[in-house]
């Protein structure tokens, strides 16, 4: 079975700062699709970023980055120039590849609170 | 692209009663849905797939008579709480993942969300 690990229960930032979000995951699988989303105050589930797992290359969004060491199972999200609407709940996702019914595993998710 | 939408976003109602979610996927067809319950500042939790056409595969502890989901096309899927009591009060979230097309089929996309608060 596959977990999902986010160590940091809450973290705090300053705007125009960097923070890096950490996520580790288990797996046997090799194909995989691994996930950032962001879930603001209203709720609303909204993707930052994704990597697929047989691309060495890190993805990148604007101001979004991601660190993926596939040997050490780490997934950590680097943001960049933090504006204050990035405070929002982040959950690390993992999803395996292939098969149309295979669902989300996520990770306990990071508070994130940007202050001015 | 790629919008989904639930309804209602909101609903109260007393404990006995049943009450039906809407998940519908706005500007494509969506051959799997998944639905999620979250409660306040902890993560999503898998309560079942939906497959358009077939029977809901449900997560282990989720009970499949209380949680009625009915997938009965490509863009609409339902959840039915039945006989609600208080501790189904909770936020209730679907996703609808695309099959082929244009759209990267390995997204999934996320409604809104409905609060459902039993009295």
């Amino acid at each position: 079975a596959q977990t999902v690990t986010q160590s940091q229960p809450e973290m705090s930032v300053q705007e125009a700062e960097t923070v890096t979000l950490s996520c580790t995951y288990d797996t046997s699988e090799s194909n995989y699709y691994l996930f950032w989303y962001k879930q603001p105050p209203s709720r609303q589930m909204i993707l930052v970023i994704r990597q697929e797992a047989y691309k060495q290359q890190n993805a990148t969004e604007n101001r979004f980055s991601v660190n993926f060491q596939k040997a050490a199972k780490s997934f950590s999200l680097k943001i960049s120039d933090s504006q204050l609407g990035d405070t929002a709940m982040y959950f690390c996702a993992f999803m395996k590849h292939g098969k149309a019914g295979t669902a989300l595993i996520f990770g306990k998710g990071t508070t994130l609170s940007v202050s001015s | 692209g790629a919008v989904v939408s639930q309804h209602p976003s909101w609903v109260i109602c007393k404990s006995g009663t049943s009450v039906k979610i809407e998940c519908r996927s706005l500007d494509f067809q969506a051959t799997t849905m998944f639905w999620y319950r979250q409660f306040p500042k902890q993560s999503l939790m898998l309560m079942a797939t939906s497959n358009e056409g077939s029977k809901a595969t449900y997560e282990q502890g989720v009970e499949k008579d209380k949680f009625l989901i009915n997938h009965a096309s490509l863009t609409l899927s339902t959840l039915t709480v039945t006989s609600a009591h208080p501790e189904d009060s909770s936020f209730y979230i679907c996703s609808a993942r695309v099959g082929s097309g244009v759209l990267r089929y390995n997204e999934q996309f996320f409604g809104p969300g409905t609060r459902l608060t039993v009295l």
